[in-house]
């Protein structure tokens, strides 16, 4: 399996546009999860999915944010209008049966200016 | 939610030496999980405790969970680098995942 994938790799956007990030999880995974990491946050769970449907999206920073999530094998992030306080490292990463050993893609280096 | 405090923040060991990592919960840890990322990747698993006084071992890598299970450690023998990363520790946290900081270790050569 090619594991997690990601994509783009790296993102830099001006302020006030619209990013989509994408994800396409390990065949066969029912829970895929988006976070972001920063320097000063860490790593910080956005939200999560259960076969494709939302559970928890209490880590959402704001409005801005929405993730779908429209099959089994792919998801969206999307941040719209992006800020220049957006700009991290998003990753994605599935597991089969919840908060077991999860696996995470290479991230999507956003950088809003 | 659960809260990890990972120490070190980092750490820089001579090449061919021993190292520890701590992580603490202030709560009963029901899983703990340990993550290694090299810059510009992502997290890769390590390894995975959860019964109180746990010990798994991987290559010279070795992980414990204390008989509380509120403290583990991650300990690698004779470090090469390659072990050079952040160590991420995680805990299970009502079918989340929580991280800690993370520690930085260097190896020198």
């Amino acid at each position: 399996d090619a594991g997690v994938i990601q994509s783009p790799r790296h993102e830099v956007t001006e302020m006030g546009q619209e990013v989509t990030l994408r994800c396409k999880p390990i065949s066969g995974h029912d829970y895929l999860f988006w976070y972001r990491q920063t320097m000063m946050r860490g790593l910080e769970l956005l939200i999560y999915f259960n076969n494709n449907v939302p559970i928890d999206d209490s880590g959402m920073p704001e409005d801005r944010f929405s993730a779908k999530m429209p099959n089994a094998s792919f998801s969206t992030l999307k941040i719209q209008p992006s800020e220049p306080r957006d700009s991290a490292v998003y990753f994605c990463a599935s597991s089969l049966g919840g908060v077991d050993t999860q696996y995470f893609g290479p991230g999507t280096r956003l950088t809003v200016l | 939610s659960q809260e990890l405090e990972q120490s070190p923040q980092s750490l820089i060991v001579q090449e061919g030496k021993n190292l520890t990592i701590n992580c603490t919960s202030s709560k009963t840890l029901y899983g703990l999980y340990w993550y290694k990322q090299k810059y510009g990747e992502g997290l890769i698993f390590l390894m995975m405790l959860q019964k109180g006084g746990e010990e798994k071992s991987h290559e010279k890598i070795t992980a414990k969970l204390d008989e509380k299970k509120q403290q583990s450690s991650l300990h690698i023998t004779a470090s090469q680098p390659s072990h050079a990363g952040i160590y991420l520790c995680g805990a299970d946290d009502d079918y989340k995942l929580s991280f800690g900081a993370g520690t930085t270790v260097t190896v020198r050569a």
